[in-house]
C-alpha cells in the first residue's frame, strides 16, 4: 500500500511557542490531505481538509489561525500549531488521497505532541 | 449525514479462535466502507474497503468483512485471530454519491486476543 510518513513522531515544546508537522505521501501524488486530532481512548477528529495548492477547508470549531496548514505540492503539508498551550497536546495524525475521491485515504504514523 | 456505529468497546477472544468486530452504518446514498487498525502510538493502517461487487471483501492479514446492504452492517472477521492482531480497530464510511464527503469513522474497537 502507500506510505505516508509524519515529522516528528514526537515533540515536546513550552507553552507559548509554534510547533510545525510535516507530512509527506512517499510513494504517490497526494491531491488531497487530511489533519486529525485524536485523543486518548477516542476516535479521530478531523480537523481540516488540504487540497494542493488551495486554503485548507477547517471543520466546525477549528481555529484556522491557530492551526495553520500549508499544502504546497503534491507530497507535502504541514500543520503548525501556533502559540502552543498544553490543551493542544493531543496525537496529530495526517492522511492523504492520491486523486480521485474514490481512492482509499492512507494515513501517516503520527505525531505526538506534549505542550508543557 | 453519515454515522458509523461500533457497538462494542471492548472484544475477547482466544488466540485460534474466530472474531469478529461489528459496525454498522448510515448514509443518505450508497456507503464506501473501509477498515483500518491502529497499534498503539501508531497511526492508521489500511485493511480492506467495500464499493461495490462481491460482498465478501477480503483484505490484508488475513482479515474480511461482509457488506450487508439490508442491515447496513460492515463486520469485520478472521476465522483464526492470533495475539498479534491485538489493537484499536476503525470502521468508516463515506458516501459514494457525492464524491466529495470526507471519512466519518466509528470509536473505535479494542481487540484483546489472549493466547
Amino acid at each position: 500500500g502507500a506510505v505516508v510518513s509524519q515529522h516528528p513522531s514526537r515533540v515536546i515544546c513550552k507553552s507559548g511557542t509554534s510547533v510545525k508537522i510535516e507530512c509527506r505521501s512517499l510513494d504517490f501524488q497526494a491531491t488531497t490531505m487530511f489533519w486529525y486530532r485524536q485523543f486518548p481512548k477516542k476516535s479521530l477528529m478531523l480537523m481540516a481538509t488540504s487540497n494542493e495548492g488551495s486554503k485548507a477547508t477547517y471543520e466546525q470549531g477549528v481555529e484556522k489561525d491557530k492551526f495553520l496548514i500549508n499544502h504546497a505540492s503534491l507530497t507535502l503539508s504541514t500543520l503548525t500549531v501556533t502559540s502552543a498551550h498544553p490543551e493542544d497536546s493531543s496525537f496529530y495524525i495526517c492522511s492523504a488521497r492520491e486523486g480521485s475521491w474514490a481512492d482509499t485515504q492512507y494515513f501517516g504514523p503520527g505525531t505526538r505532541l506534549t505542550v508543557l | 449525514a453519515q454515522s458509523v456505529a461500533q457497538p462494542e468497546d471492548q472484544v475477547n477472544v482466544a488466540e485460534g479462535n474466530p472474531l469478529t468486530v461489528k459496525c454498522t452504518y448510515s448514509v443518505s446514498g450508497n456507503p464506501y466502507l473501509f477498515w483500518y487498525v491502529q497499534y498503539p502510538n501508531r497511526g492508521l493502517q489500511f485493511l480492506l474497503k467495500y464499493i461495490t461487487g462481491d460482498n465478501l471483501v477480503k483484505g490484508s492479514y488475513g482479515f474480511e468483512a461482509e457488506f450487508n446492504k439490508s442491515q447496513t452492517s460492515f463486520h469485520l472477521k478472521k476465522p483464526s485471530a492470533l495475539v498479534s492482531d491485538s489493537a484499536l480497530y476503525f470502521c468508516a464510511v463515506r458516501e459514494l454519491d457525492t464524491g466529495y464527503s470526507t471519512l466519518t469513522f466509528g470509536k473505535g474497537t479494542m481487540l484483546l486476543v489472549s493466547p
